[in-house]
């Protein structure tokens, strides 16, 4: 079953604004991770929270834990039109990574 | 130096005919994964390679379904009599240790299973 779950499916928004994608999960993690993929090829690792951390920032990029919600969120500051893409969240527990569906994300030029 | 690599990039295939995919993760990479992606969906968990250890095969989805990996190395993903709903983007992907650490894909081998 899946173990991370993320929302909205899918996002539009224009070049310049922010975009925040909402990952939750279900049971205990080792660390939570996200991962953008383009064109429905290989999967490009973005950014790893452990589950002792609250916050992590890298460039645009800015990734929340809340493992009390269990819940995860990524914001990508002052979007471009090449940050369109799928994006998942990844939970990492009991030696193994578990996927989310994804989230598409459109940026209008 | 050079990431994970796959091979072929894309299989068409007939069905009931047996397919082979090839993956070459990055080197000294202990961990590999294999993973399925049909259209617009995750990743679906396939079988897991942790150094010397058997492998983790709980995301066979049937005995047509078997990986080898060599040396340590190269893996080989088979799926015997292949079918229609086999058809998806099979990835392979390699990390350094533990399962749960950052995890580098390759590109993918298309398969279409006619």
């Amino acid at each position: 079953s899946q173990q991370g779950e993320e929302d909205p499916q899918a996002l539009s928004i224009q070049e310049g604004e922010n975009a925040t994608m909402n990952c939750s999960y279900k049971t205990s993690i080792n660390n939570l991770q996200w991962y953008r993929q383009n064109s429905g090829r290989g999967l490009v690792h973005l950014i790893l929270i452990r589950s002792n951390e609250r916050e992590k920032h890298s460039g645009r990029l800015r990734v929340t834990l809340d493992t009390s919600k269990k819940s995860s969120s990524l914001l990508i500051t002052a979007s471009r039109a090449a940050d369109t893409a799928s994006y998942f969240c990844a939970t990492g527990a009991n030696s193994k990574l578990t996927f989310g569906k994804g989230i598409t994300l459109s940026v209008r030029p | 130096g050079a990431g994970v690599s796959q091979s072929p990039s894309n299989k068409v295939t007939e069905k009931g005919k047996d397919v082979e995919l090839r993956c070459d993760p990055i080197s000294g990479h202990t961990a590999l994964y294999w993973y399925r992606q049909s259209l617009g969906q995750g990743l679906e968990f396939l079988i897991y390679f942790q150094g010397n250890s058997a492998p983790d095969k709980s995301g066979l989805p049937s005995d047509r379904f078997s990986a080898e990996r060599t040396g340590g190395s190269v893996s080989t993903l088979t799926i015997q009599r292949t079918q229609q709903e086999d058809s998806a983007v099979y990835l392979c992907a390699s990390s350094l240790g533990l399962a749960f650490n950052e995890q580098f894909f390759g590109p993918g081998t298309r398969l279409t299973v006619l």
